[in-house]
């Protein structure tokens, strides 16, 4: 079955440490995004891309980083410069970037600092 | 700037009553609209869509119509069940731009 991958699904980050989120699609989409759920406040933008080794900072990409070296990848990584991480990071896709189609979420990833 | 903007909740009912959660975007020219439902612990799974002005989108029970003249996408069903407790979230998208979500509704039904 065709879909996104998302690990872990429990990620735990000490102090001063960066960690990476992984992402992975087998659908084939050329549109991959990276979003922060936090409680009431519904989903934030962090990164996207279009396409291949191209990415677009998104609302709250301060304290994160991404690569996209390869289409059906995606990682998101947390970094020590991210000083308020606990959150559920939810990782998307899309047929492409600039179509009006759905987007198909992963299962999420729930980071929490130890 | 595009935005989306729903009912907040909670949301509680009990089985077979009749749901509605309110949504309005703000956009120009003719974006898509989508609901997203999200369970407990997962992820967003798309309800239902619809891409342009008059379209009903339905699935599993629940529909919603584009209204451009309201500017609206409200979602309804007509009888809801224990198993629709979720977090509901309305959306928009224009072409080149990534998905708009409003801050979600949390429905509750009760037996």
């Amino acid at each position: 079955d065709g879909g996104i991958t998302q690990s872990p699904k429990y990620l735990f980050r000490k102090e001063g440490q960066n960690v990476t989120l992984s992402c992975e699609q087998n659908l084939n989409h050329d549109a991959m995004y990276w979003y922060r759920q936090d409680p009431g406040q519904g989903l934030r933008l962090i990164y996207y891309s279009q396409i291949v080794n191209d990415f677009q900072k998104g609302d709250i990409a301060e304290g994160y980083s991404v690569s996209r070296e390869k289409k059906e990848s995606f990682p998101l990584t947390v970094t020590s410069a991210q000083k308020n991480p606990t959150a559920f990071y939810l990782c998307a896709s899309q047929v492409g970037g600039n179509s009006n189609q759905p987007q198909h979420f992963g299962d999420g990833t729930r980071l929490s600092i130890l | 700037g595009n935005s989306v903007t729903q009912m907040e909740g909670p949301v509680t009912l009990s089985e077979e009553a009749f749901l509605t959660i309110n949504c309005t975007y703000t956009a120009t020219g003719y974006p898509s609209l989508f609901w997203y439902v999200q369970y407990p612990g997962e992820g967003l799974q798309l309800l239902l869509k619809a891409t342009k002005a008059d379209d009903k989108g339905s699935n599993k029970g629940f529909e919603a119509t584009y209204r451009k003249e309201t500017t609206s996408f409200h979602l309804e069903k007509g009888s809801v069940q224990v198993s629709d407790s979720a977090v509901y979230f309305c959306a928009l998208n224009q072409a080149g731009t990534a998905l708009i979500f409003g801050k979600g509704t949390t429905l509750s039904v009760s037996s």
